[in-house]
């Protein structure tokens, strides 16, 4: 079956950077996009941006550009999203999701992973 | 960025009734709308994408319908599973956006 596994949750102090990984299983990974999409405490869901592990290309929302770095390593059929400069505002759940490119939903996804940001 | 919004943002339904939530995007989106379900500590979950098209193994109580900038979503008779979050979003155009979400509780 499809699964996405998300890493750990982590507490970061503001300034600092944060990787969060999802590592995929039961389907040919170079088919699909990967998205990331966060939540903060009690809100609601926001985009941030996604990765072609066919190609590598990527696309992020404006309000992350710059701050952002989505990849993927083929090899362990794994995505990665870095988030540098935290603030305290980017405390959130943050989720990996299968993507079907080309207008398709994000259909299957990570557990989540929440990131603290906190002095 | 097109914006979602979503209505009503919070919903009092008993098991049995038949509730619809409505989306308006602020452009066309050419039915690249998509309804995903939402409980507690979980996960999103998809349940119709591209307008109507049932994700599989989502019940058939669940129905999605609309065109142009209006969509909804629409459960014919509650079942005590259903009380959650639900929330619209839009793959027509990066950057994707979703609506700011319906909380579907029981009366």
């Amino acid at each position: 079956q499809i699964e996405l596994v998300q890493s750990a949750p982590e507490v970061k102090k503001p300034g600092a950077s944060v990787n969060v990984s999802c590592k995929t299983s039961g389907y040919t990974f170079s088919y699909y996009g990967i998205s990331w999409v966060r939540q903060a405490p009690g809100q609601g869901l926001e985009w941030m941006g996604w990765i072609n592990p066919f190609n590598g290309d990527t696309a992020y929302a404006q309000e992350f550009q710059g701050r952002v770095t989505m990849t993927t390593d083929p090899s362990t059929r794994s995505a990665y999203m870095e988030l540098r400069g935290l603030k305290s505002g980017d405390t959130a759940v943050y989720y990996c999701a299968r993507v079907t490119l080309v207008r398709g939903p994000e259909s299957f996804w990570g557990q989540g992973t929440l990131v603290t940001v906190s002095s | 960025d097109i914006q979602m919004t979503q209505s009503p943002s919070s919903l009092s339904a008993s098991v049995g009734d038949r509730v619809t939530i409505t989306c308006r995007a602020s452009q066309s989106v050419d039915n690249y709308v998509n309804w995903y379900q939402q409980k507690p500590g979980k996960a999103p979950e998809l349940l119709i994408y591209t307008t109507s098209n049932l994700q599989s193994g989502v019940p058939s109580r669940f129905s999605g319908g609309g065109s142009g900038t209006d969509f909804t979503l629409t459960i014919s008779s509650l079942q005590p599973e259903d009380f959650a979050t639900y929330f619209c979003h839009q793959s027509d155009s990066t950057p994707r956006t979703f609506g700011g979400g319906t909380r579907l509780d029981i009366k």
